[in-house]
């Protein structure tokens, strides 16, 4: 199993500024990836972050609005860059092992942006 | 892409009732994997089934995994209100990534 910590757990920002989230894992893991997620709905990927190489972002997300940051096997940072409202958002990070293996997830950062 | 329609999206029961979400999708996965989530918390495992038309119990709650591997159902016995919250299903692609379900949102009344 592996425990993630993410923080922070909400922040309140102005548009135009960047926040960065971070996790961090009780173990050294090889994939991580983050989410957004609207509250009470579904979890939608915005990339995947390996030690060592470039995060792979999703259609629709872009590494200059999410720079992602994965300096070692058991860290990664994502930031949300220029914020605006439509930012607002839930953003999880998540590891997971071997294909049919759990994903665990950080507790989540609520983000608002005002 | 590979797409799961996870039905309903919604439903509010009394204590005690049956309900069963559905999760649909016209690819196959390598195995499909059941989370739960409370608010301010992730999303955490209930159950993974990989083998076509296999079926997990956990306790009051019933996981199916259709024999073409496209599609899963959670059935749960005499809901309790601690059942409460938003239930996931994740498809696990075959280069390990997860695809997930639109979420049901399951309230459950005293």
């Amino acid at each position: 199993s592996a425990v993630i910590s993410q923080k922070p757990s909400r922040d309140i920002c102005q548009r135009g500024t960047s926040l960065t989230i971070q996790c961090q894992v009780d173990s050294q893991v090889t994939m991580m990836f983050w989410y957004r997620q609207q509250p009470g709905q579904s979890l939608t990927l915005i990339a995947t972050a390996n030690q060592g190489s470039e995060a792979t972002y999703e259609s629709g997300f872009v590494i200059d609005k999410f720079p992602i940051s994965r300096p070692n096997l058991t860290f990664s940072t994502l930031t949300v860059s220029n914020m605006s409202p439509e930012d607002s958002s839930i953003y999880l990070c998540s590891h997971k092992g071997g294909i049919n293996t759990e994903a665990f997830f950080g507790q989540g950062t609520r983000l608002t942006v005002v | 892409t590979q797409l799961l329609e996870q039905s309903p999206q919604f439903l509010s029961i009394q204590e005690g009732e049956n309900l069963t979400v559905y999760c649909n999708s016209s690819s196959v996965f390598s195995s499909l994997q059941w989370y739960r989530q409370e608010p301010g918390e992730g999303p955490v495992l209930l159950v993974t089934v990989v083998t076509g038309g296999e079926v997990k119990k956990l306790k009051r709650l019933t996981f199916q995994f259709g024999d073409a591997r496209k599609d899963s159902s959670l059935h749960i016995t005499a809901a309790q209100p601690g059942d409460t919250g938003l239930y996931l299903c994740a498809g696990v692609t075959a280069g390990n990534m997860l695809t997930f379900g639109g979420g049901t949102r399951l309230m459950v009344k005293p």
